[in-house]
């Protein structure tokens, strides 16, 4: 069974720019959620979502956004990129529960290494 | 506040020894605790979940324990290899509101 799959690994962009990262769940995992992750900092939720809505999301700006397909495959996108947005974004994918609720282990991907300059 | 607090923030020791890594959290309602393991530029990788009736629970050479009336877990790792070199995450799920609150981590690192 194959694991979550993110693309790209690694990417540079420079500050104003915007970037946009993929992940792809294991299949049969409805629910997909983002973190970022930074030295000293830990994982910080981002967003999370189920049947193509965003169901929970963290304290970040308005900058971060995301979505998710049809078939459970989600983006996220940067906008006005910041030094601050250099990052390990990390991916993750659950099953859910009847009724919607996500009990259930984070499976997490590679992430994708974004650094800005 | 619903918050988890992970100690040592890092540690160091030598091969073959145990070690034991705290989590405290004030999260309510509590539903389950999880421990993470992430190695260096990898994802997390889930070691063991624990719910509110469950003391211990042993993976391995890995053993959490959890006291819900202190709401407190640790976990002692047996005989350490070093591979055990890694980062370990405690994640709290919030029951009723389907969040998860995450610890800092605490950094191991096994010298031989």
């Amino acid at each position: 069974k194959a694991g979550v799959t993110q693309t790209p690994r690694y990417l540079i962009k420079t500050r104003g720019q915007q970037v946009t990262l993929s992940c792809s769940p294991i299949s049969g995992h409805r629910s997909v959620s983002w973190y970022q992750q930074t030295p000293g900092q830990g994982l910080q939720f981002l967003f999370e979502y189920f049947s193509e809505t965003q169901r929970n999301k963290g304290n970040f700006p308005g900058r971060f956004s995301g979505r998710q397909f049809s078939n459970s495959r989600s983006e996220m996108n940067v906008s006005t990129l910041e030094l601050g947005d250099s990052a390990l974004y990390l991916c993750a994918s659950s099953l859910v529960g009847a009724g919607g609720s996500n009990t259930g282990e984070l499976f997490f991907g590679e992430g994708s290494r974004l650094t800005v300059l | 506040k619903n918050q988890v607090e992970q100690s040592p923030q890092s540690l160091i020791i030598l091969e073959g020894k145990n070690c034991t890594l705290q989590c405290n959290y004030t999260v309510s309602p509590f539903s389950n605790l999880r421990w993470y393991k992430q190695d260096t530029g990898r994802g997390p990788v889930s070691l063991t979940i624990m719910t509110f009736s469950e003391n211990t629970k042993s993976n391995g050479r890995y053993t959490a324990t959890l006291d819900a009336d202190t709401k407190q877990s640790s976990l002692h790792i047996t005989a350490s290899q070093l591979s055990d070199s890694a980062s370990y995450i405690c994640v709290v799920r919030q029951g009723g509101y389907n969040k998860l609150i995450f610890g800092a981590g605490t950094r191991l690192a096994v010298h031989p």
